[in-house]
């Protein structure tokens, strides 16, 4: 039963630290997305790559968010220095061009 | 742009009632349209889909019915169960200017009791 996997599943830390986390897409899977959850905003994609080239990444704060996809089987999103209103539930999906999307378990984070 | 609008919740419902959730999109092209669901604590799942007008998505008693005409994908179950409490999130996706992007709802959360 292929999974999405993503690491760390939890993350504390404090403001002004570096963040990142990892999404292994299911194998096979050319689009990697990144979302972001939250209370207020609902589910926001924050980036979204095909063939592990980046399509669009608009709706990721630039100054200090950065989503990259070192080779087939990794893809990152990371945040430096991190602020207290990143605190959220980040989920990696991965799919085939236009068909179904498949989401990883989520990473919480927390800024203090 | 491509958006999808659905009911507001949270909907609170008892064991065995039935389930309706609306959806109505927006969207340039011929989307496919999805349900997911999220249950506490995990990830979005895919419930069904329908690709076309007049499809039907069904799955563990869930249906939708792609509605071209009225620009909707409204879910519906017959007879709900406890375990069925999550949000439920309406989606769209495959058109023309989309690169393959998901539009999601807002998201509907379900509180069934028993």
């Amino acid at each position: 039963d292929a999974r999405v996997t993503q690491t760390p599943r939890h993350k504390v830390t404090e403001m002004g630290q570096e963040v990142t986390m990892r999404c292994q897409p299911i194998l096979g899977h050319n689009t990697v997305f990144w979302y972001r959850q939250t209370m207020m905003q609902g589910l926001e994609l924050l980036a979204y790559f095909r063939n592990r080239a980046p399509l669009d990444d608009s709706g990721m704060p630039k100054d200090r968010f950065s989503a990259e996809m070192p080779d087939a089987t990794l893809a990152t999103l990371k945040i430096q220095p991190s602020e207290p209103r990143d605190s959220a539930v980040y989920f990696c999906a991965s799919g085939l061009s236009e068909e179904t999307q498949y989401f990883g378990p989520g990473t919480r984070l927390l800024v203090l | 742009g491509n958006s999808v609008t659905q009911m507001e919740g949270p909907v609170t419902l008892s064991e065995e009632a039935f389930l309706t959730i609306n959806c109505t999109y927006t969207a340039t092209g011929y989307p496919s349209l999805f349900w997911y669901v999220q249950y506490p604590g995990e990830g979005l799942q895919l419930l069904l889909k329908a690709t076309k007008a007049d499809d039907k998505g069904s799955n563990k008693g869930f249906e939708a019915t792609y509605r071209k005409e009225t620009t909707s994908f409204h879910l519906e179950k017959g007879s709900v169960q406890v375990s069925d409490s999550a949000v439920y999130f309406c989606a769209l996706s495959g058109t023309t200017d989309s690169w393959g992007k998901f539009q999601f709802g807002a998201g509907t959360q379900v509180v069934v009791t028993p």
